[in-house]
């Protein structure tokens, strides 16, 4: 049964700094997404990682995925207060038929 | 463009009764997956819909059902509903043919059983 991991489970970071968050699972797969939610509110998507290697960027925000180490990171740059959100990682565990076990969420505050 | 929808976005029942929870995909979408979130945890998969037939399940039991329409709508019906049911329930779409693009998410509905 695929398991997914996020560290930390909570986040609290001051504006302007920098932080990672990881993303452990533990069987092969090649597509991770990461989504954000605000509190009670839907999924939005940020970032869809089909590869070894895959880095992408929006803003400050970037995510890479190393298939090998079964490893994805969010990268935080210089944040900001509207970046406070939950963030889930998400895994493609039956290779590409989209049914995806979402990770525990990492509730990410940032203070002024 | 619509993206996708669901209804009713609140919902109560008690312990017993059944409820159907409807979702339209985002426009281009044929795909439909349903997810249960619990308060403070990440969604779990319920189900997955694709040409109106049940593609793959996670694991939940019988008592959830779904239906797809010729339109890519769908229905998620719970019956004999328990307290540990409370949950927001969310709709993803996605396009099969398109593989690796990301499954987009509708408000949710959010279910109260008491």
């Amino acid at each position: 049964e695929l398991k997914v991991e996020q560290n930390p489970l909570f986040l609290s970071m001051q504006e302007g700094k920098n932080y990672t968050i990881y993303c452990n699972y533990s069987t092969t797969s090649d597509r991770l997404y990461w989504y954000r939610q605000d509190p009670g509110k839907s999924l939005e998507s940020l970032f869809v990682l089909l590869s070894n290697g895959a880095v992408k960027q929006e803003g400050r925000l970037m995510a890479s995925l190393d298939t090998k180490a079964r490893l994805s990171t969010l990268h935080i740059t210089a944040a900001v207060h509207d970046l406070s959100a939950t963030y889930f990682c998400a895994v493609d565990s039956n290779f590409g038929n989209e049914k995806l076990t979402f990770g525990t969420g990492t509730r990410l505050t940032i203070i002024p | 463009d619509a993206g996708v929808t669901q209804s009713p976005t609140h919902l109560i029942k008690t312990r017993g009764q059944q409820v159907t929870l409807r979702c339209s995909p985002k426009s281009g979408h044929d795909t439909v997956s349903w997810y249960q979130q619990a308060l403070g945890q990440g969604p779990q998969f319920i189900f997955q819909y694709y040409e109106e037939e049940e593609r793959q399940r996670g694991n939940f039991p019988d008592r959830f059902s779904g239906h797809q329409f010729p339109n890519y709508s769908s229905e998620l019906n719970v019956n004999a509903l328990l307290l540990g049911d409370s949950a927001l329930y969310l709709c993803a779409s996605s396009a099969a043919m398109r593989g690796g693009e990301t499954q987009y998410f509708g408000p949710g509905t959010r279910l109260l059983v008491l």
